[in-house]
């Protein structure tokens, strides 16, 4: 079992739709990450959290400490908003990052 | 705002060959980590760096060596490149060390060709 799992793997919906990406993690974590990943690699930082809620344009990222769970919230999805989403935490008993294997999302027009 | 900085973006080396990549953090970040990205593969921690020493290491081969400088930049040599070295390279810089959730700030990687 990872210690970091990501669902769903892959996602597709339409323009507009709200969307949910789930992370659940097994080890005790002083951040958690979101990420973005387009084509061609680079990767960008969406959110850093280590309690609650955050909240940047359409974007919204939630965590439960107590559950080992966080969700990444899109609000009107468009199609820029395609892309690989990671979430990866950095565990209390280092500096790295442990990632999670990604949610493939598809926004269709 | 000044973003990391990873050089160059692409290399395509042979077999046994060597490679240096390079990475500038964010200005004042303290700590640099690197990350290689195999084909449809999660991002695996190799190596990071805090105030010049290392700092933590993960699965970096033998092969590789990194260091950071006075300036705080970081960079990643590799030797008797083999292709299983291909890549995306990562580096992403924070402020603060292994014990400070500090904000994570990511280069646009390095993709390494071994042919």
């Amino acid at each position: 079992k990872n210690e970091v799992e990501q669902s769903p793997q892959n996602l597709t919906a339409q323009e507009g739709e709200f969307i949910t990406i789930n992370c659940s993690y097994s080890v005790g974590i002083s951040a958690l990450h979101w990420l973005q990943q387009h084509p061609g690699g680079g990767i960008v930082s969406l959110f850093m959290l280590s309690s609650g809620k955050k909240k940047h344009g359409r974007l919204i990222a939630t965590i439960n400490i107590q559950e080992k769970h966080s969700s990444l919230h899109i609000t009107a999805s468009h199609p820029r908003d395609s892309a690989v989403y990671i979430c990866a935490v950095k565990e209390t008993s280092g500096s790295r990052l442990t990632f999670g294997e990604g949610t493939q999302l598809t926004v269709n027009p | 705002a000044a973003g990391v900085i990873q050089s160059p973006r692409h290399l395509i080396k042979e077999k046994r060959e060597t490679a240096t990549l390079k990475c500038y953090p964010i200005p004042r970040h303290d700590t640099v980590y690197w990350y290689q990205q195999g084909p449809g593969q999660d991002p695996q921690f190799l190596i990071s760096f805090y105030e010049k020493m290392q700092s933590d290491k993960g699965s970096i081969p033998d092969r590789f060596s990194a260091q950071q400088f006075s300036d705080y930049h970081s960079e990643l040599n590799m030797s008797s490149l083999e292709l299983g070295d291909s890549a995306l390279y990562f580096c992403a810089s924070s402020r603060g060390g292994r014990n400070v959730a500090g904000e994570l700030f990511f280069g646009e990687g390095s993709r390494l060709t071994v042919l």
